[in-house]
C-alpha cells in the first residue's frame, strides 16, 4: 500500500525558510524509475509544480522558484525534504508530495499541508 | 515553460448529459519515440488531492468509470464524460509531463 505523509510549520513568518518532509511507505526512491515531487496549491488555485527528485539523485526545479529552492532525499528513511528560502504570503498554499514512477505521472499523493504565510 | 490552457473556466451540465473540457498546449506533448502523449487528466473534490482519472492522453486510469475518456493527440486533447453524474462536480486539471517543469492547466470547475 502505497501512502505519503507532507509534515512541517503550518505558520512561517516573511522572510524565513520553510523546511517540508515528505515520508512515504509502500514503495522505495531507490527503486529505478521512481521519483518524488513537492507541487502546491494556493487557496483556490490550480496546483504548481515545484521539484522533483529521482532515484538516482537527479534533480529538477521549477523555473521561476529554482533559486530558492532545494530538494534532498534520505533513501534509508523513505523521506524526500523540500526548502523553500525567503517565504512571502503568496507562497501560503498546500503543499503536496507526489510519486511518479518512470515516465507516469503523479499516481499517489499525500493529503497536503497547509503552510501560511503570515507576520 | 509549456502553457497549459483549458476551457471553458467553469461548465454546468444536466445530470445524465455529456460534458466535454478541453486543454491546449503551447508545444507538442507527443513524444515521438514511443508515440505517447503525456498528458493527464486529474480530478479534484474539495479538501482532497488531485485524482488521475486518464493518463498518456486516453488511458483511464483503473478504477476510473468508463463514462470517463480522454482524447487529443499533439498539443489539443479533450476530457469526455459522458453521462454527468452528482459525484463528478469537481475541478478538472490537465498536466503535462512531457519536460521538466511540469505544467498544470488552470483549472475547469464542472457543476450541475
Amino acid at each position: 500500500q502505497v501512502t505519503l505523509k507532507e509534515s512541517g510549520p503550518a505558520l512561517v513568518k516573511p522572510t524565513q525558510t520553510l523546511t517540508l518532509t515528505c515520508t512515504f511507505s509502500g514503495f522505495s526512491l531507490g527503486t529505478s524509475g521512481m521519483r518524488v515531487s513537492w507541487i502546491r496549491q494556493p487557496p483556490g488555485e490550480a496546483p504548481e509544480w515545484l521539484a522533483r527528485i529521482a532515484w538516482d539523485d537527479a534533480k529538477y526545479y521549477s523555473t521561476s522558484l529554482k533559486t530558492r529552492l532545494t530538494i534532498s532525499k534520505d533513501t534509508s528513511k523513505n523521506q524526500v525534504v523540500l526548502t523553500m528560502t525567503n517565504m512571502d504570503p503568496v507562497d501560503t498554499a498546500t503543499y503536496y508530495c507526489a510519486r511518479s514512477p518512470n515516465d507516469t505521472p503523479f499516481d499517489y499523493w499525500g493529503q497536503g499541508t497547509l503552510v501560511t504565510v503570515s507576520s | 515553460d509549456i502553457v497549459m490552457t483549458q476551457s471553458p473556466d467553469s461548465l454546468a451540465v444536466s445530470l445524465g448529459e455529456r460534458a466535454t473540457i478541453n486543454c491546449k498546449s503551447s508545444q507538442s506533448v507527443l513524444y515521438s519515440s514511443n508515440n505517447k502523449n503525456y498528458l493527464t487528466w486529474y480530478q479534484q473534490k474539495p479538501g482532497q488531492p488531485p485524482k488521475v482519472l486518464i493518463y498518456w492522453a486516453s488511458a483511464r486510469e483503473s478504477g476510473v468509470p468508463d463514462r470517463f475518456s480522454g482524447s487529443g493527440s499533439g498539443t489539443d486533447f479533450t476530457l469526455t464524460i459522458s453521462s454527468l453524474q452528482a459525484e463528478d462536480v469537481a475541478v478538472y486539471y490537465c498536466l503535462q509531463y512531457y519536460t521538466t517543469p511540469y505544467t498544470f492547466g488552470q483549472g475547469t470547475k464542472l457543476e450541475i
